[in-house]
């Protein structure tokens, strides 16, 4: 149980497009989504935590502008890095949980790697 | 915001041995997690152990929440142990958040 999808696995864009990263809990519904960056060799940073049917609360130097998170459904959060640069090459992690089923424990997706050129 | 230091950064064993990695945290906390990243940056829950002592298998974990740290043990390493370890919390406001530590590298030579 507490599967965590992300889609696509990687993705190499060109400076100036719009990329979507998709998040989904596949056996249980998520209340909560959050959305982490990791660059080569470094911890994680949450970028930004999502609830189900309201706005996204954005970490502090997080532009929420370049990076728009939808939290659609129970089971679906998208990020949509907007007009990405090289510097926004990295490693996008989401996570999901649900307090009711697994309390504050969070449950991570296999990561997106961004490569912008 | 709460800080979280993991030690030794890296540690290099022989297969078969036992390694100790701690991770110190500047504040209360009211949630504790343990994760393994493997090489292909999959995150997997080792443990949720905001105190007291766990085990699962190879695998222990001891956090001792009045003293601000957490140690895991692994024993008898395996080379599919290696990869990044990583203890995160949730700060005693307990807001959901996830603060992740630095990180310990284990690479297990055969």
């Amino acid at each position: 149980g507490a599967v965590v999808s992300q889609h696509p696995s990687w993705v190499i864009c060109k400076s100036g497009t719009s990329v979507k990263i998709e998040c989904r809990s596949l056996d249980f519904q998520a209340t909560t989504m959050f959305w982490y960056r990791q660059f080569p060799k470094q911890s994680l940073m949450l970028m930004a935590t999502s609830n189900e049917g309201s706005k996204a609360t954005y970490e502090q130097g997080v532009e929420k502008d370049k990076f728009l998170i939808n939290h659609a459904s129970l089971t679906l959060s998208t990020l949509t890095v907007t007009s990405a640069h090289p510097e926004d090459s990295s490693f996008y992690i989401c996570s999901a949980t649900t307090s009711v089923l697994f309390g504050d424990t969070q449950y991570f997706g296999p990561g997106t790697r961004l490569t912008v050129l | 915001g709460i800080q979280v230091e993991q030690s030794p950064p890296d540690l290099i064993l022989q297969e078969g041995a036992n390694s100790t990695l701690r991770c110190n945290f500047s504040d209360s906390v009211n949630n504790l997690q343990w994760f393994h990243q493997n090489p292909w940056g999959q995150l997997i829950n080792l443990f949720y152990i905001p105190s007291g002592t766990k085990q699962n298998g190879r695998l222990s974990a001891t956090t001792v929440a009045t003293e601000r740290y957490s140690l895991l043990y692994i024993s008898s390493s395996q080379t599919t142990d290696s990869g990044v370890y990583f203890c995160a919390v949730v700060d005693r406001f307990g807001n959901e958040k996830l603060t992740f530590g630095t990180g310990t590298r284990l690479t297990i030579i055969p």
